[in-house]
């Protein structure tokens, strides 16, 4: 069964303050990893998609990387407006060719100004 | 791009009721769509998958005749909750795909559902 764990559950920083969020996973044959961001009292807004081990992607001050085990959100010198909840999923080749998401938990980030 | 939107944002209903929840894809066109529902400080629990003019795939669990799913087209799914109960007051999110071997879910913004 496909599992996502997500590190720490919540995350207070002081702002420019960097740090790293982080997502282990199992899965039987990984087709994709994604990032969301989700807001309170709203839908999950799309952040990545990582396919392979060694990829990396950028927006603004967000990096995601992923290995065969893992994948880190580094955010760099965070804005009090990054503050929300950041969502791990994977879709794994077992779905039957269907695009099923597992999610992580979550880790709330709290920047403080 | 890739826009999806939901109708109602906020649904207060009395026990006993029905209730249909819309989900559109605004800006391309979604082969599969996906309903899920979340609680308090919890994660998204998907409750179904639905491809257009299929029936939907309902996950372990989740009551078909009490949670009715439409794909009526390529940028239209509803989620129906027929004889709603307190229980079933929670936030529901739709997401829909363009499809492919790996595609990107966009979610909706959700629509918070109240029964009382």
């Amino acid at each position: 069964e496909d599992q996502v764990t997500q590190s720490p559950e919540a995350l207070r920083l002081q702002e420019g303050e960097s740090s790293s969020l982080n997502c282990s996973y199992t899965v039987s044959g990984l087709r994709g990893l994604f990032w969301y961001r989700q807001d309170p009292g709203k839908g999950p807004e799309f952040l990545f998609t990582l396919y392979s081990a060694g990829e990396e992607k950028e927006k603004e001050r967000l990096k995601a990387t992923l290995t065969k085990k893992e994948s880190f959100l580094h955010i760099t010198a965070p804005k009090p407006e990054d503050s929300a909840t950041y969502l791990c999923a994977v879709q794994g080749g077992t779905q039957g060719g269907s695009e099923k998401l597992v999610f992580g938990k979550g880790t709330k980030l709290t920047v403080n100004p | 791009g890739a826009v999806v939107s939901q109708h109602p944002s906020r649904v207060i209903c009395k026990s006993g009721t029905s209730v249909k929840i819309e989900c559109r894809s605004l800006d391309f066109q979604a082969t599969t769509m996906f309903w899920y529902r979340q609680f308090p400080k919890q994660s998204l629990m998907l409750m179904a998958t639905s491809n257009e003019g299929s029936k939907a795939t309902y996950e372990q669990g989740v009551e078909k005749d009490k949670f009715l799913i439409n794909h009526a087209s390529l940028t239209l799914s509803t989620l129906t909750v027929t004889s709603a109960h307190p229980e079933d007051s929670s936030f529901y999110i739709c997401s829909a795909s363009r499809g492919g071997l790996v595609d990107t879910q966009y979610f909706g913004p959700g629509t918070r559902l109240t029964v009382l």
